[in-house]
This record gives structure tokens, C-alpha cells and sequence, in this order.
């Protein structure tokens, strides 16, 4: 069964470093989204991608955050200058287009476990 | 958003069926119910989703209210592989994101 894949499946970085997290979105979705989770906290949207840009991000996606869909399979999620409060899980997921529109069911990734020291 | 409410933890025996509630007394007209699941460790998994008619398939069934106020999500026969977080989330035809709530907690007693 296809499913989303994502490295590395922990990252370690100091305060101040840009990190780029990786996600192998599943091959016939054309929409793709990153989640995160602080330990102990909700699931939290920051932005959804499709067809080569951003369709919609959260208040949390500020100037520090970017997407990109560098190749054909691989989506990335750089934070440019990581700070303490970045420690969380990042989730990627992927859908697939139904009619022109994605209402259907999206499929997570397994997460990357992000820790700024 | 619309805001949906949980019960913030179940038990449930083993082998027994789960039924899971959902509130959501703002429903809007476009907004479909999804429900997911967190397993202890890994990411969201998607269950079912469902707008008006009740709604089954190999994981679970979705019983939705005639008024859309209320649904319950259905475990036929729970497994300990079902102990998770439950999800209730309303998502508008058209609206990308998923806005997780706190979810209930389901233990499953062997």
C-alpha cells in the first residue's frame, strides 16, 4: 500500500540553524501539507501546497518557514533560523484530487521529531 | 471554523463494539465530517468521513445525526490495536486544512 514517507525520522539542531525536513508525498496526490505537534499538544495546521504553491498556511507559518516541491517527488519544509519553541513533531501528508477539489481523506507521514537546543 | 466536542476519554473491552460521540451544533451545510486517529507515536490516520448519509467502510461506520448536530463514530469490534486518539473534525468543501481538537482518548481493556 503507497503511503508518505519522511526524513530524517529525528533531527537535532542548535537554536539559530536552518534545518529542512523531507517528505516523499504518496506519487498520484497533487496536494501536500505539513502539520507539527508540540509534545503534549494538538495537531496544528501550517500550510498546504498544490500545484507549485501555497494554497493556504497559518498564522504559525511566518517569514521563517518555507515550502518547496523541489523535484517531482520529494516535498521539503525548511525553517530558515530554528528557535526553542520549533521542537514539536512535524507531520506531511498528501491528498488526492477528486473533481478538481480535495475533500477526501489526507494521508500522514509517519513524522520527523524536530529538537532545538 | 466549526467547532466540534468530545468526550475527552473511553474504555472500551476488547472484542466489544466502540461507539464514539461528536458534537457539532454549528455544523455548516458544506462541511463534511472526518474523523482520524492517532496511534501512540505516529502520525494522524485518516478513518472515514461522511456530509449527510450514514457511512460505512472496512475500518469503521459513521452514524450522522438527521439534524448533522451530532454523529458517532462505530467500531464493530475493537482490537488493542484500536487504542488511539479519535478525531472529530468538520472540514468545508473547498477549506484545505484540518483543525484537530483535543480528540477522546480510547483505551481498550483486554
Amino acid at each position: 500500500e503507497p503511503e508518505v514517507t519522511q526524513t530524517p525520522s529525528h533531527q537535532v539542531t542548535q537554536m539559530g540553524q536552518e534545518v529542512i525536513l523531507r517528505c516523499v508525498p504518496i506519487s498520484n496526490h497533487l496536494y501536500f501539507y505539513w502539520y507539527r505537534q508540540i509534545l503534549g499538544q494538538k495537531v496544528e495546521f501550517l500550510v498546504s501546497f498544490y500545484n507549485n504553491e501555497i494554497s493556504e498556511k497559518s498564522e504559525i507559518f511566518d517569514d521563517q518557514f518555507s515550502v518547496e516541491r523541489p523535484d517531482g517527488s520529494n516535498f521539503t519544509l525548511k525553517i530558515r533560523s530554528t528557535k526553542l519553541e520549533d521542537s514539536a513533531m512535524y507531520f506531511c501528508a498528501s491528498s488526492p484530487i477528486v473533481a478538481g477539489v480535495s475533500y477526501n481523506e489526507q494521508f500522514f507521514g509517519p513524522g520527523t521529531r524536530l529538537t532545538v537546543l | 471554523d466549526a467547532k466540534t466536542t468530545q468526550p475527552n476519554s473511553m474504555e472500551s473491552n476488547e472484542e466489544e463494539p466502540v461507539h464514539l460521540p461528536c458534537n457539532h451544533s454549528t455544523i455548516s451545510g458544506t462541511d463534511y465530517i472526518h474523523w482520524y486517529r492517532q496511534l501512540p507515536s505516529q502520525g494522524p490516520e485518516y478513518v472515514i468521513h461522511g456530509l449527510t448519509s450514514n457511512v460505512n467502510n472496512r475500518m469503521a461506520s459513521l452514524a450522522i445525526a438527521e439534524d448533522r448536530k451530532s454523529s458517532t463514530l462505530i467500531l464493530h469490534r475493537a482490537t488493542l490495536r484500536d487504542a488511539a486518539v479519535y478525531y472529530c473534525i468538520l472540514k468545508n468543501f473547498g477549506n484545505e486544512k484540518l483543525t484537530f481538537g483535543t480528540g477522546t482518548r480510547l483505551t481498550i481493556i483486554p
